[in-house]
């Protein structure tokens, strides 16, 4: 059981918009920034989302992060069938001696 | 381009010590602006957080391993070291080492920039 919780699946068709969440507590989402990363079977994870908001340099604009309260959303626009892998979310749970997090994986299916 | 590439035993009996080592190569581990960590995925399950390294040695491990995770570098070899004691099945899993950095943070909880391609360990009876 992970302490952030993901829906295990999400599907959509090219060009439509996919929102996946996590939530957690206080101690995590909500008082620490939130990263997101995808995982096609066989590779290595990939940061696509930082600072809850933010996106590395190279990683398109079609991936947006947001939070709200202890909840957090990764939305990819204009899916495409090569955004079909695994999403994970993380953060710091600052709770006892402090350490990350991730979510149990939302695996994207594209139709 | 920096490069993390992971090696090991590959198969490790319950009860020893599983021993890794993170080769980093096109930038140097010996800087103030980031952490270096390893996080590791069992077979069917999500990502786990093992531990967290600075430059300066200064380490962070992930509480629920109760001890049994050791995180080390050395600077002269580029290298980041993972120990994990008195394995079991449980620890069998694939084992990737990242970097860890953002602008604006300089700990254990910045975001997994880079990653290598993980290597896989699995524990035996």
């Amino acid at each position: 059981q992970s302490v952030l919780t993901q829906p295990p699946s999400a599907s959509g068709t090219p060009g439509q918009t996919v929102t996946i969440s996590c939530s957690g507590s206080r101690s995590i989402i909500g008082t620490n920034f939130v990263s997101w990363y995808q995982r096609v079977p066989g590779t290595a994870p990939k940061l696509l989302v930082y600072s809850t908001n933010k996106r590395p340099s190279g990683v398109s604009d079609r991936f947006s992060g947001s939070k709200s309260g202890t909840s957090a959303s990764l939305a990819i626009r204009g899916l495409r069938s090569d955004d079909e892998a695994d999403y994970y979310c993380a953060a710091w749970d600052d709770s006892l001696t402090g350490r990350v997090v991730f979510g149990g994986g939302t695996k994207l299916t594209v139709l | 381009q920096l490069q993390l590439q992971e090696s090991g035993p590959g198969l490790v009996k319950a009860s020893e010590t599983l021993s890794l080592t993170c080769n980093v190569s096109g930038g140097s581990i010996n800087r103030n602006i980031y952490y270096w960590a390893w996080i590791r995925q069992p077979p069917g399950k999500s990502l786990e957080w093992l531990a967290s390294i600075y430059y300066s040695g200064i380490s962070y491990s992930n509480p629920s391993l109760k001890g049994r995770v050791t995180i080390s570098l050395d600077s002269s070899k580029n290298q980041i070291s993972l120990k994990v004691n008195s394995v079991t099945a449980t620890d069998t899993a694939l084992y990737y080492c990242a970097r860890q950095w953002d602008v604006a943070v300089v700990g254990p909880e910045a975001p997994f920039d880079h990653w290598g391609q993980g290597t896989l360990v699995t524990v035996s009876s």
